[in-house]
């Protein structure tokens, strides 16, 4: 069966304090790793897509990479606005479009 | 930049009536979604809907869930008799061609009492 496991559950950074959320799938034929942000009461807010092991992309203070069984989001020189809920989902293969969640790394980082 | 937008916000009904949640998909894609995550819990695949007509569905979605894209901008989510365990929040989705990227709007919280 298809799954996503996201480790910690929590983490609390201090300002500044560099980490790494960890992101550990089980799926035959992977299509996509999709890294999503999601605020209280919000909907998740695309992040990245990473396609096959090797790849890293880059977006501000966030670093995304992917190896054949997980994929790490680094967090560089955190502030406190990247304090939210962390979702990492795959797409599954074999003509399907739907993405399979994991329940997320709960961010906190304080000044 | 483009947005999913979805109406109401807040919902909340009570058990065994009917609800539609509605949901604008960004104007350009193909490939429009239901997810819903109840409180505390994982974000679930309800539904895909492309070419107006379902392309998956889910175990979640039984027969008191439908889609439909009555015009050209609007996809809705109709629960026909709501259950207790239905309280959750209610994402829309969109994708364009080829997938990729999903953009998901802000949800609705239906509260069903």
């Amino acid at each position: 069966e298809d799954q996503v496991t996201q480790s910690p559950e929590a983490l609390r950074l201090q300002e500044g304090e560099s980490s790494s959320l960890n992101c550990s799938y089980t799926v035959s034929g992977l299509r996509g790793l999709f890294w999503y942000r999601q605020d209280p009461g919000k909907g998740p807010e695309f992040l990245f897509t990473l396609y096959s092991a090797g790849e890293e992309k880059e977006k501000e203070r966030l670093k995304a990479t992917l190896t054949k069984k997980e994929s790490f989001l680094h967090i560089t020189a955190p502030k406190p606005e990247d304090s939210a809920t962390y979702l990492c989902a795959v797409q599954a293969p074999r003509n399907t479009d739907k993405l399979i969640f994991g329940t997320g790394t709960r961010l906190q980082v304080f000044p | 930049e483009p947005e999913v937008t979805q109406t109401p916000s807040h919902q909340v009904t009570q058990m065994g009536q009917e609800v539609i949640l509605r949901c604008v998909p960004i104007s350009n894609h193909l490939y429009f979604y239901w997810y819903r995550q109840i409180l505390g819990q994982k974000v679930e695949f309800l539904v895909s809907f492309y070419n107006n007509e379902i392309s998956e569905k889910s175990e979640i979605f039984d027969d008191q869930f439908s889609v439909e894209r009555p015009d050209g901008s609007n996809f809705t989510l109709k629960i026909r008799s709501t259950k207790l365990e239905d309280s959750a929040m209610y994402f829309c989705a969109s994708s364009g061609e080829g997938g990729g990227g999903y953009t998901f709007g802000s949800g609705t919280r239906l509260t069903v009492v």
